[in-house]
């Protein structure tokens, strides 16, 4: 079956340093891929998505490259806030709709 | 406009007893989907509606939990028989159709304690 694997926190950064956050995913056939955001005390909300290989998601200064070769949809940010505090969730959708979730990685940015 | 709103927001049962949480989609989308979260676990598929096809149950953990959606609009899941390991925040979310480029638009939970 499908499964997503990405990297378990918690990520402790300060302000402005650039982050990584891995994701992995096996699937059959041409999924779709997303990160998803959870912010304190709010629901999940859509940060970016890819929809074909090497189709690059950006959304608030956060980008992910959908790599078919390596299986991997990397979210990455140049620089982050204190406001970017907050779990993150990869997740592919493959057939039949099915959305697999990864276990997510909590950030936590410092001044 | 307004997103996917659930209730309760949070619900309190003892073990053994029914529960019932609802699901009101974004108006127009034919896709619902139940996901529950566990605190270490991550989120967990439970079931797919979209329209009125018959939905794909197959993440349902057991016979105990069910779901139904009236007038493909508001959905119903339904635990009987509360057990302790259902404690967990149940996510509902919507999208427009069901294509796999179509964004799930989710909704604020119902946090599920069973004592």
């Amino acid at each position: 079956g499908n499964s997503v694997t990405q990297m378990e926190g918690p990520v402790t950064l300060s302000e402005e340093a650039f982050l990584t956050i891995n994701c992995t995913y096996t699937a059959t056939g041409y999924p779709s891929l997303f990160w998803y955001v959870q912010y304190p005390g709010e629901g999940l909300q859509l940060l970016l998505k890819a929809t074909k290989a090497d189709d690059k998601g950006s959304n608030k200064g956060f980008e992910a490259t959908y790599r078919k070769e390596t299986t991997s949809f990397h979210l990455e940010k140049g620089s982050v806030q204190v406001s970017d505090s907050a779990v993150y969730f990869c997740a592919l959708m493959g057939s039949y709709q099915k959305v697999t979730f990864g276990i997510g990685t909590k950030l936590q940015v410092i001044p | 406009g307004a997103g996917v709103s659930q209730s309760p927001s949070n619900k309190v049962t003892e073990k053994g007893k029914d529960v019932e949480l609802r699901c009101d989609p974004i108006s127009g989308h034919t896709a619902l989907y139940w996901y529950r979260q566990s605190l270490g676990q991550g989120l967990e598929f439970l079931i797919y509606f979209q329209g009125n096809s018959a939905p794909d149950k197959s993440g349902l953990p057991s016979d105990r939990f069910s779901a139904e959606r009236t007038g493909g609009s508001v959905s119903t899941l339904t635990i009987q028989r509360t057990q302790q390991e259902d404690s967990a925040v149940y996510l509902c979310a919507s999208s427009p159709t069901d294509r796999g480029t179509d964004t799930q638009y989710f909704g604020p939970g119902t946090r599920l304690t069973v004592l």
